[in-house]
């Protein structure tokens, strides 16, 4: 399974844009990339997923180069509510099991 | 729609005791998925059922861990004896079955502290 590297953390003031990178060199053909969200004491919860190009949804974009071996998530006008840990996870679309990693601990200030 | 549910939020329990956490999925979904974290880790994939089978029991730790599913509708997770490393979140999460990459919607997560 393709394993996933992402920033420990990342700071920015709300009204910005924030960009999370993550590196999957070892991507498989069936992989998806997936993101998720998490609050504390809550469950992750599903934000976007692409396999390649761009996708946009009402709470971000991801963008995905023609080599898979990189992806953006991009927060437009993050808020103080999107203070979350933000994971990426390669999905293969045989195994289906979602394999995390420490993810990025966004802290959005005033 | 109801999300996923986990019964009970928080578990407190001696060590040799025996616990038995709850995970009711979304209506429909035929996919099931026991994950953990235990402190300070990452969370990691326990077992993966598709209706009442077992598809993926790979990450199960030991056989003190039993997991079922029942008529594929909802689901428990038995520890016993619980062991103090046992202590965690455990989610559960589940999927409709397209074929492709599905989207797996998690539950709030049990707390289980075993002392």
């Amino acid at each position: 399974l393709a394993k996933t590297t992402q920033p420990i953390s990342m700071d920015s003031y709300e009204g910005q844009e924030v960009n999370i990178t993550c590196s999957h060199n070892n991507i498989a053909t069936n992989d998806y990339i997936t993101w998720y969200q998490q609050f504390p004491s809550q469950g992750p919860r599903f934000i976007i997923q692409g396999y390649k190009t761009k996708v946009t949804n009402e709470v971000a974009s991801l963008f995905i180069p023609a080599d898979r071996k990189s992806s953006t998530l991009s927060l437009p006008r993050v808020s103080l509510s999107d203070t979350a840990v933000y994971y990426c996870l390669a999905l293969n679309t045989g195994f289906q099991k979602l394999v995390f990693g420490t993810g990025t601990r966004l802290l959005v200030s005033p | 729609e109801a999300g996923v549910t986990q019964f009970p939020s928080h578990s407190v329990i001696e060590k040799g005791q025996t616990v038995t956490l709850r995970c009711d999925p979304i209506s429909g979904h035929d996919n099931l998925y026991w994950y953990r974290r235990v402190m300070g880790k990452e969370i990691k994939f326990l077992l993966h059922f598709v209706k009442e089978s077992k598809q993926d029991e790979s990450g199960m730790p030991n056989n003190r861990f039993l997991a079922e599913r029942t008529g594929g509708t909802y689901s428990t997770l038995k520890v016993q004896p619980a062991e103090l490393e046992d202590s965690g979140v455990y989610f559960c999460a589940s999927s409709q079955t397209s074929g492709g990459a599905d989207t797996q919607y998690f539950g709030p997560g049990t707390r289980l502290t075993v002392l």
